[in-house]
């Protein structure tokens, strides 16, 4: 098993451009989230899905938009970047969203310039 | 609204000594506790979680103590290891939605 996967590593944008972060895991686990980390605050939920095709928002979900066709992929889009977005984001799956091991991805770091 | 506090926000401790990071919660409802290592350049992992129907819980030399009147939970890690070396996150479950909150991190520095 490859676990949870993300592409790309490392991104640079322009403000006002739009990027796809990928997410894939084969698993199967039913729970997959997106959280973006900032120093010194943790890790914050942006958009979390329970199912194919179920998705909501998280603590942090403006700017960002999801979508989940099927169980392993979980995009996270950005439609138009901000300066404010420079962050470094995480995927995670776990097989249920109750108090379940959350499995995380490398991390996608993104620059806004 | 519900937090996690975590101190500190850095330790650093001579190997073969013990390391304590403390979280205190806000959530009255919170009835679940992990905590997460993420070693750099990695997304984080699990290491251990406890439940609020246990007041301890040890996996060889890591333990997680729960006090639920106090709204804290403490990570013990003894005999530290040069691999110990990274950023150390708790988080408590909303009561609402089982969503976690996370601590802001504690980066553990073992000294040779």
């Amino acid at each position: 098993n490859a676990g949870v996967t993300q592409t790309p590593k490392f991104q640079v944008l322009k403000t006002g451009q739009s990027m796809t972060l990928q997410c894939a895991q084969d698993m199967n686990h039913e729970y997959m989230s997106w959280y973006r980390q900032d120093p010194g605050m943790g890790l914050r939920l942006i958009h979390y899905s329970v199912g194919a095709g179920i998705t909501d928002q998280g603590e942090v979900p403006n700017g960002y938009n999801v979508s989940r066709s099927t169980t392993e992929d979980f995009p996270l889009r950005l439609l138009s970047a901000a300066p404010s977005q420079t962050s470094v984001y995480f995927c995670a799956s776990s097989p249920d969203y109750e108090q379940e091991t959350q499995y995380f991805g490398p991390g996608t770091r993104l620059l806004v310039l | 609204g519900e937090n996690v506090e975590q101190h500190p926000s850095t330790l650093s401790v001579q190997e073969g000594d013990s390391a304590v990071i403390k979280c205190t919660y806000s959530d009255s409802a919170s009835n679940y506790f992990p905590w997460y290592k993420q070693e750099l350049g990695k997304g984080p992992q699990l290491i251990i979680d406890i439940r609020s129907n246990v007041g301890e819980k040890k996996d060889q030399r890591i333990a997680v103590t729960l006090n639920k009147t106090a709204k804290h939970f403490s990570l013990h890690i003894t005999e530290t290891q040069p691999e110990d070396s990274a950023v150390y996150f708790c988080a408590a479950s909303r009561g609402s939605n089982y969503q976690l909150i996370w601590g802001a991190g504690t980066k553990l520095i073992i000294k040779p």
